[in-house]
């Protein structure tokens, strides 16, 4: 199966843009979808496909790809952005889905 | 408004089996599949498999193939996960996900099972 691979890490200051990314080899072929779990909360979907936000996602978040990386970005982070980011997507099989290893975002 | 409302937290026994359930609302229930997640304290999302809602067909990780068993019933609009022959690292967040196939956009708010002796 597929895997993907995030910086366990990063830090924005408030107001500043950040890019958060995903990397494997299946992203040649998939787009990277993109969840956010804030602590003690499920995880919500905010991107998917080439760049298209859920209703109520602010637009701050934006998505891009290219080759074998996902780029997730929060243009303007605002303190509630803190929280664990994870990309995944439906592996090449059809049937398996995959995960990265999540990303945690500080927002200082 | 979609809706995944899933069972209470289970504590289970090394070798036990444990059932959780996901009552799903808000639309047709046979028009999508469920994903099954979990997430291990402190650790990241594993995807433990699929149940087609339509069909019944099933697609579950390898390392939990024989093991899991998941369904789904549209009389009740319920999806079910039983993971059998527990074992403390299967302690978890268990999520289902409504899986539209290329990604998951609704989320229930999950159920802790614990296995302990």
């Amino acid at each position: 199966s597929s895997e993907l691979t995030q910086d366990p890490a990063v830090s924005v200051a408030l107001g500043q843009t950040v890019r958060i990314t995903c990397q494997g080899d299946s992203l040649r072929s998939y787009y990277a979808n993109w969840y956010q779990q804030k602590p003690g909360q499920a995880p919500v979907l905010v991107l998917y496909g080439k760049n298209s936000r859920p209703s109520g996602i602010p637009d701050r978040f934006s998505g891009s790809g290219s080759g074998v990386t996902a780029s997730l970005t929060i243009t303007g982070a605002q303190a509630e952005d803190e929280a664990d980011y994870y990309c995944g997507h439906r592996d090449s099989s059809d049937n398996h889905r995959v995960f990265g290893g999540g990303t945690k975002l500080t927002v200082l | 408004q979609v809706q995944l409302e899933q069972s209470g937290s289970e504590v289970k026994r090394p070798g036990a089996s444990v059932k959780v359930s996901c009552k799903a609302s808000g639309y047709l229930f046979t028009s999508y599949a469920f994903s099954w997640v979990r997430q291990a304290p402190g650790q990241g999302l594993e995807w433990v498999g699929w149940v087609s809602s339509y069909s019944g067909n099933t697609y579950s990780a390898q390392r939990f193939q024989g093991r899991v068993t998941m369904t789904a019933d549209p009389s009740t609009s319920t999806a079910y996960m039983e993971l059998r022959a527990l074992r403390s690292d299967d302690t978890a967040v268990y999520y289902c996900v409504r899986d539209r196939g290329d990604l998951f956009d609704h989320w229930g708010q999950g159920t802790l099972v614990s296995v302990s002796s």
